[in-house]
């Protein structure tokens, strides 16, 4: 079935720094969502992507739609504290209509 | 608006006994899914809901666990019996309609002892 890679596995940052990470995929996918998961919570839907090329922001996040439709990129900029979790992707593709999930990047913020 | 309910929180049980989570969907939300994430894993499908058609349980270990959502609003997911590789984080999620994004609750963290 689809799998999905993300990268990095885990991150260390300072706070204040931008953060990036991706989503690669086997597949040509038609829509990518963005997830943050925080210790004992469900995951909370950040940003939704539909069309390759697409750029969209939600604060300090910001997520792109590769041209390729086979990957995503997240990037954070200026992180806090409160950054700190699990970032999922998940994406879909032409043929299915479940989202499959990567398996995360983890982001920990130093003060 | 209230997001999706899961009940309960936390549940802790021997294995080879039954157990059942509940979730009520976001008022409105016609597709329903029920997921399970094992630790350090992304969430994996176990079953969608279009109304209250299952449309999709391909993944359903159907020999242990059932689910239903009668009235096509809340659903239930069972396991019975349970065994000690079903300890996991069980999320259920819903949207508007499939091709929406889906939103989550907060999960009912299984343990099997």
């Amino acid at each position: 079935g689809q799998q999905l890679n993300q990268s990095p596995q885990s991150m260390f940052i300072q706070e204040g720094e931008d953060v990036s990470m991706n989503c690669t995929s086997s597949s040509i996918f038609n829509t990518w969502l963005w997830y943050k998961q925080e210790p004992g919570e469900g995951p909370v839907l950040l940003i939704a992507l539909y069309k390759a090329g697409e750029l969209t922001s939600n604060g300090r996040l910001t997520a792109q739609f590769g041209i390729t439709r086979k990957d995503s990129f997240l990037n954070i900029s200026a992180s806090i504290p409160s950054d700190v979790g699990i970032y999922f992707c998940a994406g879909r593709d032409n043929y299915g209509q479940n989202f499959v999930f990567g398996p995360g990047t983890r982001l920990s913020v130093l003060p | 608006e209230a997001g999706v309910v899961q009940s309960p929180r936390y549940k802790i049980i021997e294995k080879k006994q039954p157990v059942a989570f509940w979730c009520n969907p976001i008022s409105g939300h016609n597709t329903l899914y029920w997921y399970r994430q094992n630790l350090g894993q992304g969430p994996e499908l176990l079953i969608r809901y279009e109304n209250e058609e299952a449309v999709d349980d391909s993944q359903l270990p159907k020999d242990r666990f059932s689910a239903e959502r009668l009235k096509g609003v809340d659903s239930t997911l069972k396991i019975q019996p349970a065994e000690l590789g079903d300890s996991a984080v069980y999320l259920c999620a819903s949207s508007p309609e499939v091709d929406f994004e889906a939103f989550f609750g907060q999960g009912t963290r299984l343990t099997v002892v």
